[in-house]
């Protein structure tokens, strides 16, 4: 069985506040998705990472993937309250069929 | 475009009663997934399709769960009876497999509370 493990499992930092969550595996992947998912909605993707030690920006989003393709990390720039949420990392060890989903982290961002 | 569509966004029964949610995937798209999501389990695969076939069931907890996909624009997922331990929140998302290297594209989910 594929276990994504996410650290930290809850975050609570201040608005302008810098942040990395992290996720890992002992498998190699390959694909990894992140995605966001707000309170009464359901996940939205982000991005997804394929190539070992590829990094990925999305405005103040940073995704890199390990060069192992096992592992994978999400650093927010001067966090915004409107970063709040859960964010979810997925796993696919072949591009079709289903992912692995981590517990996630839960970002609260205080303005 | 319309996204992923559930139906119905909140379902509240008492236990034993048959429920049914629905869901229309992305047109185009040929993997359907079924997800429940709980506070203590975190988002569970139940089952998934591809080109409305079922092709892992592992995660349905029981015979008490059955889902169909009669064709690529429909599916539903029914508990039959239901239980407390049921509540949760049920995701359907859908990804064009193959090509979207496992993207997948949620709906905004159904909020069952059995009682």
């Amino acid at each position: 069985t594929q276990l994504l493990e996410q650290s930290p499992q809850f975050l609570s930092i201040q608005e302008g506040e810098n942040l990395t969550v992290y996720c890992n595996s002992s498998s190699v992947f390959s694909s990894l998705q992140w995605y966001r998912q707000e309170p009464g909605e359901g996940p939205v993707l982000l991005v997804t990472v394929v190539t070992g030690g590829e990094v990925k920006k999305l405005k103040r989003l940073t995704f890199q993937f390990g060069d192992a393709r096992k592992d994978s990390s999400l650093h927010i720039t001067a966090a915004q309250p409107g970063d709040t949420g859960l964010y979810l990392c997925a796993g696919a060890r072949t591009n079709a069929g289903k992912s692995t989903f981590g517990d996630g982290t839960t970002l609260t961002v205080k303005p | 475009d319309a996204g992923v569509i559930q139906s119905p966004r909140h379902e509240v029964t008492e236990m034993g009663q048959e429920v049914t949610l629905r869901c229309k995937p992305i047109s185009g798209h040929n993997s359907l997934f079924w997800y429940r999501q709980t506070m203590m389990r975190g988002l569970e695969l139940l089952i998934y399709f591809n080109n409305n076939v079922p092709i892992d069931d592992s995660g349905m907890p029981e015979d008490r769960f059955s889902a169909k996909m009669p064709n690529a624009s429909f599916s539903t997922l029914k508990i039959q009876p239901s239980e407390p331990r049921d509540s949760a929140v049920y995701f359907c998302a859908s990804s064009l497999s193959g090509v979207q290297r496992n993207e997948q594209f949620f709906g905004p989910g159904t909020r069952l509370t059995v009682l």
